[in-house]
């Protein structure tokens, strides 16, 4: 079965200072990876996905990925973090076998310092 | 275009009262995805629905969880005799094809069971 790895629970960064987000997955066929934020109170707003192709995926916000076969990660990053960054991060796996679902992280909750 | 909604946004119902949560997906979209998201458990997979196809109930925690979508269209996911154990978030997601692709989750509800 898949399953999605968030190993920092909670990251506390400054403004203006990189970011880096961790996210490894085991999943046996070619994965399908996401990235979400989910800011209080609200539902889960796409970040990026990488389905195949070019390795690094850029998305919305200055967000993006790296996808890493060998080392089964799909790291989130940002080189200049903003206050509104402040939210709660997740990864997840597209599961395209018999059971379609998305298997998330556990998130990371982002705090911004000013 | 209009997102997904859910309504309420929030519940407070008594244990072993019965509730119901309702979804209303993204116009044209065939799949659509009922997702929970509690402190204890994180988010996790409830049930999933793709156009007329009988819907995977994989993930649905006990026979008191049911699920329906009428029409392709609207779903109502119906909890009978609450436990307060059952206190969490419930997304609803929607997705055009059910295939590997973006999902687009609603702003949730938020069920309290006292």
């Amino acid at each position: 079965a898949q399953s999605v790895t968030q190993p920092d629970i909670h990251i506390t960064v400054s403004e203006g200072a990189s970011l880096e987000l961790r996210c490894n997955y085991s999943y046996g066929a070619t994965p399908y990876l996401f990235w979400y934020v989910q800011s209080p109170g609200q539902g889960l707003q796409l970040l990026l996905k990488y389905f195949s192709g070019d390795t690094l995926v850029q998305g919305i916000k200055g967000f993006e990925a790296e996808f890493k076969r060998s080392q089964s990660s799909f790291n989130l990053r940002k080189p200049s973090v903003h206050w509104s960054d402040a939210a709660e991060y997740f990864c997840a796996v597209f599961s395209s076998g018999s059971a379609r679902q998305l298997t998330f992280g556990s998130g990371t909750q982002l705090t911004v310092l000013p | 275009g209009a997102g997904v909604s859910q309504s309420p946004s929030n519940k407070v119902t008594e244990k072993g009262k019965d509730v119901e949560l309702r979804c209303d997906p993204i116009s044209g979209h065939t799949a659509l995805y009922w997702y929970r998201q509690s402190l204890g458990q994180g988010l996790e997979f409830l049930i999933y629905f793709q156009g007329n196809s009988a819907p995977d109930k994989s993930g649905l925690p006990s026979d008191r969880f049911s699920a329906e979508r009428t029409g392709g269209s609207v779903s109502t996911l119906t909890i009978q005799r609450t436990q307060q154990e059952d206190s969490a978030v419930y997304l609803c997601a929607s997705s055009p094809s059910g295939r590997a692709e973006t999902q687009y989750f609603g702003p949730g509800t938020r069920l309290l069971v006292l």
